[in-house]
């Protein structure tokens, strides 16, 4: 079935050291989000990428970053990691940037930090 | 700016009991609304949508009926399972194609 892949779904990192979750779709969908969802809260935007290009949100702090080197892939980069930051990452994509497109998530990454 | 706002939960039930979720919003242009469910160590799944005034979404025994003169879009299902065992997020998305989420509703039914 066409869907949304995260790996892994379970990230365990050092304070500080730089990890990297990533997301594959096989929807062929022009547009990949990326949230944090901490526990008992609703997810939070970071950024997206509407085809190649990079929007983010103004509270991101500086410390998140993302690629996408083609359609199916996007990934989260975290370069320095805090206490703070360990959260449940949600991938989703939808097919275009219109507010009826409904958004199709992926299971997410665990992220946790030592 | 828009938000949304869900009845706070959690919410503990039997099988076969009724299930009812209250969702409202504000929007500033003519929303689509949604309602996506998530289940334990899992991500959102879409559930149902409606995107104008008096649509109605269905999906697996669930319904929610966009009503634009209470700004409301609750969620209903008449016999819920264990299985339905979830946290319930509404969603809006307006002109600026953004997902504002409520809180979400922990819901657990019991057998």
């Amino acid at each position: 079935d066409a869907m949304v892949i995260q790996n892994p779904r379970y990230q365990v990192t050092q304070f500080g050291k730089p990890v990297t979750l990533s997301c594959s779709q096989t929807l062929n969908h022009n547009v990949m989000y990326w949230y944090q969802q901490k526990s008992s809260q609703a997810p939070k935007l970071l950024f997206h990428y509407y085809d190649k290009d990079f929007n983010n949100e103004a509270d991101t702090p500086d410390n998140f970053q993302s690629r996408r080197p083609n359609t199916s892939f996007c990934f989260l980069d975290i370069r320095s990691p805090g206490l703070g930051d360990a959260a449940m990452y949600l991938c989703a994509t939808s097919y275009r940037r219109n507010s009826n497109q409904p958004q199709h998530f992926g299971d997410g990454t665990r992220l946790s930090i030592l | 700016g828009n938000s949304v706002t869900q009845m706070e939960g959690p919410v503990t039930l039997s099988e076969e009991a009724f299930l009812t979720i209250n969702c409202t919003y504000t929007a500033t242009g003519y929303p689509s609304l949604f309602w996506y469910v998530q289940y334990p160590g899992e991500g959102l799944q879409l559930l149902l949508k409606a995107t104008k005034a008096d649509d109605k979404g269905s999906n697996k025994g669930f319904e929610a009926t966009y009503r634009k003169e209470t700004t409301s879009f609750h969620l209903e299902k008449g016999s819920v399972q264990v299985s339905d065992s979830a946290v319930y997020f509404c969603a809006l998305s307006d002109s600026d194609y953004k997902l504002s989420f409520g809180a979400g509703t922990t819901v657990t039914v019991r057998a």
